[in-house]
């Protein structure tokens, strides 16, 4: 089935560093999203893409949907500690129906 | 209450307990999902429903029994699991079921069988 390769795995950075994920596929997808998920919940949708090329925003977060159809990436600005937790990209690629396929997170770890 | 609630949000129990998860969503949702979460693995689909019809088995032990009762509940029924199942197990809902739907997430049942 589709792979999603997520990267980094982990980052530590310092409170007021952008920071900078990805995810990337041999595949073509046709909606990507991206998810955080804190300890002891379940992942909260952050941002959701559907057209190639398309840029979105939400507060200090952007995403972007790759003109290939084939990547994604997520900034956060400025970070924060409450930014702290593990950020999932999941994607529905375009041979798969209605499955989504999800990356293996980026666990972000934010010192004051 | 909004959104995607799991209930209990903690389970312990024996290899040769019968327990079961409930999930319920408040969002007027046509589709639910259970999914099963391990570390440092991707999540796992495990079954979809659709309008209280199951659309999708992804080849999972029989010790694990969906039951959806009405477009707004979610079953899982767990007996006689294995130390391996344990994990968190993650209820989402989608608007419909297919293409280009974005699913919400409950805050997931921690799982330890011992």
């Amino acid at each position: 089935g589709q792979q999603l390769n997520q990267s980094p795995q982990s980052m530590f950075i310092q409170e007021g560093e952008d920071v900078s994920m990805n995810c990337t596929s041999s595949s073509i997808f046709n909606t990507w999203l991206w998810y955080k998920q804190e300890p002891g919940e379940g992942p909260v949708l952050l941002i959701a893409l559907y057209k190639a090329g398309e840029l979105t925003s939400n507060g200090r977060l952007t995403a972007q949907f790759g003109i290939t159809r084939k990547d994604s990436f997520l900034n956060i600005s400025a970070s924060i500690p409450s930014d702290v937790g593990i950020y999932f990209c999941a994607g529905l690629p375009e041979t798969s129906g209605s499955r989504l396929t999800f990356g293996e997170g980026t666990q972000l770890t934010v010192n004051p | 209450e909004t959104g995607v609630t799991q209930t209990p949000r903690h389970l312990v129990m024996g290899m040769t307990n019968k327990k079961s998860l409930k999930c319920e969503q408040h969002l007027g949702h046509n589709a639910m999902y259970w999914y099963k979460q391990s570390a440092k693995k991707p999540l796992e689909l495990m079954f979809v429903y659709s309008l209280e019809e199951r659309v999708e088995n992804n080849s999972v032990p029989s010790r694990f029994s969906p039951e959806c009762p009405n477009s707004s509940h979610l079953f899982l029924h767990l007996h006689t699991l294995q130390p391996e199942d344990s994990a968190l197990y993650l209820c989402a809902s989608s608007q419909d079921y297919g293409a280009g739907v974005t699913q919400y997430f409950g805050p997931g049942t921690r799982l330890t069988v011992l």
